[in-house]
């Protein structure tokens, strides 16, 4: 069974700080694997996604790296700051369908 | 341009009643999804689209049916509600699976 694993499920860390979400996937034979971000109350808006060959991505403070063959990805936030209090999701895609962990809460102290 | 649009945003149903989850976008998209997402956890897929006229289960289809008749919706029915679909409901369309826009999502409750 095609199952994703979200560790810790919740964080809280002072204003600044960097930290790290980590992901796991049970079958490694993923197409993509993807991050989200859901605020309270609200749908999910995508942040990163690494395509199955690539090992990594990056947009601003945010960097996702991929490793298939252990079935792991992490996602890893840079001076984090109050706005960037949410749940952050991974998915892993198969075929035509996306596969979701469960999430972390984050919370980012001022 | 909306996007993708929910109705309703909130719904308490009595234990078997029936009920429809509308969903539909303005984006011209082929692949449509419905999810569900339970307190604490990620997000089940119930059933999904890749084009009008064709569907198909996903991890949790039992208790629901959609259709999709048009490339613009693609409605969920509830026929005979039960306390374990009480949840919170998201529809997603894209161009694929890995371009995915969701909806706001649809807060149900059966009680």
């Amino acid at each position: 069974k095609q199952e994703v694993t979200q560790i810790p499920a919740a964080l809280s860390v002072p204003e600044g700080e960097n930290l790290v979400l980590n992901c796991s996937f049970t079958d490694s034979a993923i197409y993509n694997l993807q991050w989200f971000r859901q605020d309270p109350g609200k749908g999910l808006t995508s942040l990163l996604l690494i395509q199955s060959s690539q090992r990594e991505q990056t947009s601003g403070r945010l960097n996702a790296s991929l490793d298939k063959s252990s079935g792991r990805s992490t996602l890893y936030i840079a001076a984090s700051q109050p706005g960037d209090s949410a749940t952050y999701l991974c998915a892993a895609e198969y075929g035509n369908k996306l596969v979701f962990g469960a999430g972390t809460i984050l919370r980012v102290k001022s | 341009n909306a996007g993708v649009t929910q109705t309703p945003k909130f719904r308490i149903l009595k234990i078997g009643q029936s009920m429809t989850l509308q969903c539909a976008q303005d984006m011209n998209h082929n692949y449509m999804y419905w999810y569900r997402q339970d307190p604490g956890m990620g997000l089940k897929l119930i059933y999904y689209s890749v084009g009008a006229g064709i569907t198909d289960k996903g991890e949790v289809p039992n208790g629901y049916n959609v259709s999709r008749s048009t490339t613009e919706d693609f409605p969920l029915r509830l026929e005979l509600a039960a306390p374990s679909q009480t949840s919170v409901y998201f529809c997603a369309v894209g161009a694929g699976p890995d371009t995915q826009y969701f909806g706001p999502g649809t807060r149900l409750t059966v009680l």
